[in-house]
């Protein structure tokens, strides 16, 4: 039984910067990709990149590029995501899932909140 | 990037009633890569289909999938009270993964 689970909500300051993780329990860790999406208020999913920690090489959407990054610590089977300069709009629950490259996503963490505000 | 088009946006119905989701894609996707997820208010979505029309473990059988290329729709055949949710489509095999914008499934 694999199980991810991600840290607490956090409430930000805009400009600021948020780092989200998300543990693995049980199950393979190193040969999983771990992506990020977020669904802001009102709004569909929407993916962010991910991380394949055997490799330790990330993938970002173009959107998130300059503002994103996500790591992977073997040692710990946590997956990270930063995301700087934050602004009202990023406001959003934030989920990490894990899958093998090429598979849809069947684990999923419990979702952070991130409330970006003044 | 592929962009998923999923219509209606909202769909009323009643329990007992079917329900049809389309979801179509800008250009051709492969069926091994598409795939269907269902998404309630506060939790973390749940893979229902993968591969146009494989169910995921757990799923029950009144969920379907179908299509292929640039049309794929998520078939529910009776809807039960727990199926009222925001169901999502996904492609995975071309970067980026992209998700349609959802369809609402309410009563």
């Amino acid at each position: 039984q694999v199980q991810l689970v991600q840290s607490g909500a956090e409430v930000k300051r805009p400009g600021s910067s948020v780092t989200i993780s998300c543990k693995t329990h049980g199950g393979t860790f190193d040969n999983y990709a771990v992506s990020w999406v977020r669904q802001a208020p009102g709004q569909g999913l929407e993916y962010m990149g991910r991380v394949l920690p055997v490799l330790g090489s990330a993938s970002y959407t173009q959107r998130f590029q300059d503002r994103v990054t996500i790591t992977a610590d073997k040692s710990t089977r946590t997956t990270y995501l930063q995301l700087r300069g934050l602004r009202s709009d990023d406001t959003a629950l934030y989920f990490c899932a894990r899958a093998l490259p090429w598979d849809p996503w069947l684990d999923w963490g419990q979702g952070t909140l991130v409330t970006v505000s003044s | 990037e592929i962009v998923l088009t999923q219509s209606p946006g909202t769909l009323s119905l009643s329990p007992g009633e079917r329900a049809t989701l389309s979801c179509r894609a800008s250009q051709s996707v492969s069926s091994t890569y598409l795939a269907w997820y269902q998404h309630k208010p506060g939790q973390a979505p749940r893979l229902l289909i993968s591969g146009t029309s494989s169910r995921a473990s757990g799923v029950p059988d009144r969920f379907s999938g179908s299509g292929s290329g640039t049309d794929f729709t998520l078939t529910v055949s009776s809807l039960e009270p727990e199926d009222f949710a925001v169901y999502y489509c996904q492609q995975h095999g071309i970067p980026p993964i992209t998700f349609g914008g959802g369809t609402k499934v309410e009563i």
